[in-house]
């Protein structure tokens, strides 16, 4: 099978502009995670998605957002770019998410960088 | 809500030696505990995990332990080499959320 797939793998944006970020899960995947990395922070919770509905949220403002279509494939959006937006995007898909035991496969996630 | 802590942040080995990560977490709901491995400009790599129902692991030079009483749970790698050099993350899940540890970076020297 085909492993998590994300697009643009690099992106440099400035200050106050948008960005759109894009995973394709593994086949036969529903759930999909969105983790922001930093050096300082390590790996944040943004949000995850099932079945096209948000069902978890990290502690992030409302400018991050993100969605997931039918086919699993998910996006995610941040609008107003600030300068320590700049990190890595990684996202994650399990089977089904909802089952603890389910484990959960990283995509070689898209690097940001807000100047 | 749960934290995972690990530990060393940093640990450097000569080649052939064991190393050993440690991670302890809070919240005894939490029953999956994957280790990734993530190597420069790469996401983590799933690379062993262990259920809350087995004590421990193992996958050629690659073990995990868990101990449930205390909380905490071990990655060891024996015989390192200079490719194991990477930054390694331990997780706790529960329910389907994922909470990470801040990483160790591992240097292994030839």
């Amino acid at each position: 099978k085909a492993g998590v797939t994300q697009t643009p793998r690099y992106l440099i944006k400035t200050r106050g502009q948008q960005v759109t970020l894009s995973c394709s899960p593994i086949s036969g995947h529903r759930s999909v995670s969105w983790y922001q990395q930093t050096p300082g922070q390590g790996l944040q919770f943004l949000f995850e998605y099932f079945s096209e509905t948000q069902r978890n949220k990290g502690n992030f403002p409302g400018r991050f957002s993100g969605r997931q279509f039918s086919n699993s494939r998910s996006e995610m959006n941040v609008s107003t770019l600030e300068l320590g937006d700049s990190a890595l995007y990684l996202c994650a898909s399990s089977p089904i998410g909802f089952d603890s035991t389910d484990t959960q496969y990283f995509g070689p996630g898209t690097r940001l960088t807000v100047l | 809500g749960e934290n995972v802590e690990q530990h060393p942040s940093t640990l450097s080995v000569q080649e052939g030696d064991s190393a050993v990560i440690k991670c302890t977490y809070s919240d005894s709901a939490s029953n999956y505990f994957p280790w990734y491995k993530q190597e420069l400009g790469k996401g983590p790599q799933l690379i062993i995990d262990i259920r809350s129902n087995v004590g421990e692991k193992k996958d050629q030079r690659i073990a995990v332990t868990l101990n449930k009483t205390a909380k905490h749970f071990s990655l060891h790698i024996t015989e390192t080499q200079p490719e194991d050099s990477a930054v390694y993350f331990c997780a706790a899940s529960k329910a389907g959320k994922f909470y990470f540890g801040s990483g160790t970076k591992l240097n292994v020297k030839p």
